[in-house]
């Protein structure tokens, strides 16, 4: 067990629809990542965020964002979903930016 | 500009045999390096990292990697393969120029031939 929560594990939605992911870092740590990994597009970063602010961003899509609150926990929202968007959403957690990280389980968004 | 390349998609080992799964890497800044482990339907796990200390980096299961400047790679080894061994292995490169860029490499899947 990483230390890291993400939650729901499993999501199934319609195209169109919206949905918010779920993430509780490691106690600790300030900084939190979001990635997305596809079977076509493999693991790719979108978001970091270290303290409640954005601290990095990769290839997140403007129907994508995210946020950290005051207590760390962060969440991803996905919006007018399209089944490309199908895909496995992790989150990882460091204690400070460039230090390694600690992933979750993983929530498993299928689009339909 | 920042990237990661794994040499190799696919590496079959016997079991007991060496493992080599190559990355390299670019970086305008001085990187981290990471190695991270995912089995099937599993979360990722870090195996080991460089941060500018050590050159040779030990980490868990008897894995090893070295980092050469030189020539820009971070090789993960292991100098014998056990069945609970394959997996899906990534190699990620992070840096801080302002704003952290971490960049994963596509993943090398292991196969381990009983």
């Amino acid at each position: 067990d990483s230390g890291v929560t993400q939650t729901p594990k499993h999501l199934i939605t319609a195209t169109g629809q919206r949905v918010t992911l779920r993430c509780s870092p490691r106690s600790g740590d300030l900084s939190v990542y979001w990635y997305q990994q596809s079977l076509d597009q493999g693991l790719q970063f979108l978001i970091q965020y270290y303290n409640g602010e954005e601290r990095a961003k990769g290839n997140i899509l403007e129907r994508f964002s995210a946020q950290q609150f005051p207590d760390l926990h962060s969440e991803l929202n996905l919006s007018s979903l399209e089944l490309g968007d199908s895909a496995l959403y992790f989150c990882a957690s460091s204690v400070r930016p460039n230090t390694e990280a600690f992933f979750g389980q993983g929530t498993r968004l299928t689009v339909v | 500009a920042q990237s990661v390349t794994q040499l190799d998609s696919h590496v079959s080992v016997s079991e007991g045999t060496p493992v080599l799964l190559r990355c390299n890497y670019s970086s305008s800044y001085s990187p981290s390096l990471f190695w991270y482990v995912q089995h099937p339907n599993k979360g990722l796990q870090l195996l080991l990292k460089y941060t500018s200390a050590a050159t040779l980096v030990k980490g868990i299961n008897g894995f090893e990697a070295e980092f050469k400047k030189s020539e820009t790679s971070f090789h993960l080894t292991k100098p014998s393969a056990h069945m609970s061994d394959a997996a899906e292995y990534f190699c990620v490169v992070s840096s801080l120029g302002g704003y952290q860029k971490v960049t994963f490499g596509t993943g090398t899947k292991l196969q381990v031939i009983p």
